[in-house]
């Protein structure tokens, strides 16, 4: 079975200072994954898929598969970025279940 | 304006009771799914749904039943067996092409279902 690890519950740090937001998943075939967020008040949404390559506010991540590692990264921290991060990995690649197994969440405060 | 509406926002239910959340999305997505979000546990998968009149059940199902009869609608009904029903429920949906890759998920704002 899969599962999704983000070892911190809580991560603070001040205003322009780098963050990585840590996620170790266990699952013997090719996974896919995702980063959502879910700011205070809003829904959850997606932030970024590793199979899309892409950066969204700054966000980047990097799958890892020695590793077993899907971490989020950005270089220079917002406050507006504060918010609670989910990491999700989707066992089947091949594209005929996409139901997704999540982490228990990383609280992100970022300080001025 | 496109979206999947959840419904109600807050629920209150007496032991003992049934009570169903409604989850409606008009993105004319294949895939619907329910989950529990728990302080603490992250969301947990109580079923989903890729086609209509099929379902399949998640990882915490027990105490819980669904329905598909239309593409735009996956309701969720909180039986009296749930035994511990108070959290807050997601629904999302997405796209689902056999073979492709997942897109990824819209979900919808919640219903925050307390037992009194």
């Amino acid at each position: 079975a899969q599962r999704v690890t983000q070892p911190e519950k809580l991560l603070s740090v001040f205003k322009g200072a780098p963050v990585e937001l840590k996620c170790n998943y266990s699952y013997s075939g090719s996974p896919e994954l995702f980063w959502y967020v879910q700011y205070s008040r809003q829904r959850l949404q997606l932030l970024l898929r590793h199979i899309s390559r892409e950066s969204i506010k700054g966000f980047t991540a990097d799958l890892n598969k020695g590793e077993t590692s899907f971490h989020l990264k950005k270089p220079f921290a917002q406050e507006e970025d504060s918010a609670m991060y989910y990491c999700a990995l989707s066992a089947d690649s091949g594209g005929s279940n996409y139901k997704l197994t999540f982490g228990k969440g990383t609280l992100l405060t970022v300080n001025p | 304006d496109g979206g999947i509406t959840q419904s109600p926002k807050y629920l209150f239910r007496k032991e003992g009771q049934n009570v169903t959340l409604s989850c409606e999305q008009n993105l004319n997505h294949d895939a619907m799914y329910w989950y529990r979000q728990d302080p603490g546990q992250g969301l947990r998968l109580i079923y989903y749904s890729q086609i209509v009149n099929d379902f399949q059940k998640g990882d915490i199902a027990e105490g819980y039943s669904v329905s598909r009869e239309k593409k735009e609608s996956f309701p969720l009904t909180v039986t009296s067996a749930q035994k511990n029903p108070t959290a807050f429920y997601l629904c999302a949906s997405s796209i689902f092409r056999t073979g492709e890759s997942n897109y990824g998920y819209t979900f919808g704002s919640g219903t925050r279902l307390t037992v009194v």
